[in-house]
């Protein structure tokens, strides 16, 4: 699975949009990208996961430059409810190895 | 239309004992990946199993450590003679087909070894 680096820590208000951005150099033509969100003392959650260009939910946004070597998480108008840790994870979708592979995630804090 | 279920939640054994955790994975779900997260850690892979079948233990330590997934039933981790160091935040995930990075993880067993 490709290595990924994203910062350890970002602070924002309640209300600002948020982007957190991943680099992962090394992704391979079959890799996806897939951001988990994970509250203290509950497992991660699912939140969104593209290939190319953009991918929008109800949650969040996901921008793919053409060259995939990074990617951004959008998280509109956030609330103090969004603090959270995000983890950018890359690998492929087809695999059959199954195992995600975790980072150290970016600490989100949104302060009122 | 429940999601992972873990229990127990919150797990105490004293050093020595036997923990057992147990995972229900999303209904129609075949894949279930148990995780481990340490204080002021990150989420560590320990194995991942199919129906009656281990197919990744690669994070699993080698000793004291076990993992299952009956036909029937939960799927079941399994740490014998427990120390200290085994005290962290254990996670299960399931997924309906294999390499779906659309995990759905559980709550998790906050195993603490007195």
């Amino acid at each position: 699975l490709a290595k990924t680096t994203q910062p350890i820590s970002m602070d924002s208000y309640e209300g600002q949009e948020v982007n957190i951005t991943c680099s992962h150099n090394n992704i391979a033509t079959n890799d996806y990208i897939t951001w988990y969100q994970q509250f203290p003392s509950q497992g991660p959650r699912f939140i969104i996961q593209g290939y190319k260009t953009k991918v929008t939910n109800e949650v969040a946004s996901l921008f793919i430059p053409a060259d995939r070597k990074s990617s951004t998480l959008s998280l509109p108008r956030v609330s103090l409810s969004d603090t959270a840790v995000y983890y950018c994870l890359v690998g492929r979708s087809s695999s059959n190895t199954g195992k995600l592979i975790f980072g150290q995630g970016t600490t989100l804090q949104v302060k009122p | 239309n429940a999601g992972v279920m873990q229990n127990p939640r919150h797990l105490v054994r004293r050093r020595g004992q036997e923990a057992r955790l147990r995972c229900s994975p999303v209904k129609g779900h075949s894949h279930v990946y148990w995780y481990r997260q340490l204080p002021e850690e990150g989420l560590k892979f320990m194995v991942y199993l199919q129906k009656e079948n281990i197919i990744d233990e690669s994070g699993m330590p080698k000793e004291r450590f076990s993992a299952e997934f009956p036909k029937e039933g939960p799927s079941i981790l399994r740490i014998q003679q427990v120390v200290r160091g085994d005290s962290a935040a254990y996670f299960c995930a399931s997924s309906p087909r294999s390499g779906d990075y659309g995990y759905t993880f559980g709550s998790g067993t906050r195993l603490t070894v007195v």
